[in-house]
């Protein structure tokens, strides 16, 4: 069974640097896309980023200035650094996994989620 | 970035009702279109990837069409554990990017 994992400070004061971990069970972190996504409080869901292991890095045109992701094959994890936070960067983050079958891409596995607050 | 429409944004049902959800894209997404179930306090959980391939354990009630810009979500008989937040997502291209989502409640 694929399980995500998502760690990292609750709280993280203005100016800060918010950084997050995935840990990756039961599954191989080869062929698949591994991506950050989060949700304000009551509102929808953004795309932050994804990478894919060997390959291309891409992140949110919004954020790509403040956007830092890598990954610890040996340990299974994958990161997220998004620095000079603000109240506005306060949600619930999410670590998932897109995948693909036929070219069509989508999201089969999700973490539970991390609530994340900017606050001094 | 590809805009990502949802209507209604929230729909009161009853227990038994078809229901019927739309996205639209603001451009031609081919079908690069999934839906997502979220329940309060828990990640989204996939339902539809290409627009109407149902992911493994969905139940056959729910069923997603369209192409090109418009796209629908069914479910053809609502059911208690259908009460949540439905939202759509393109993956034609990056950033990906949802719909602001839609509430099903309790009519």
């Amino acid at each position: 069974q694929v399980q995500l994992q998502e760690s990292g400070p609750g709280l993280v004061k203005p100016s800060e640097t918010l950084s997050l971990t995935c840990t990756v069970s039961g599954a191989s972190m080869s062929s698949y896309y591994w991506t950050w996504i989060r949700q304000p409080a009551g509102k929808g869901l953004e795309w932050i980023g994804r990478f894919y292991i060997g390959g291309t890095t891409d992140y949110n045109p919004s954020l790509k200035s403040r956007v830092t992701m890598s990954v610890d094959t040996s340990k299974r994890q994958f990161s997220l650094n998004l620095s000079s936070v603000t109240a506005a960067d306060t949600a619930v983050y999410y670590c998932a996994r897109e995948r693909y079958f036929d070219w069509i891409f989508f999201f089969d596995r999700w973490g539970q989620g991390t609530r994340v607050t900017v606050s001094a | 970035d590809i805009q990502m429409s949802q209507s209604p944004s929230f729909l009161s049902a009853s227990v038994g009702d078809r229901v019927a959800i739309t996205c639209r894209a603001s451009q031609s997404i081919s079908n690069y279109l999934n839906w997502y179930q979220q329940k309060p306090g828990k990640a989204p959980k996939l339902l539809i990837y290409g627009v109407s391939s149902l992911q493994s354990g969905v139940p056959s009630r729910i069923s997603g069409s369209g192409s090109g810009t418009e796209f629908t979500l069914t479910i053809s008989s609502l059911q208690p554990e259908d009460f949540a937040t439905y939202f759509c997502q393109q993956t034609s291209s990056t950033p990906r990017t949802f719909g602001q989502g839609t509430k099903v409640e309790v009519k």
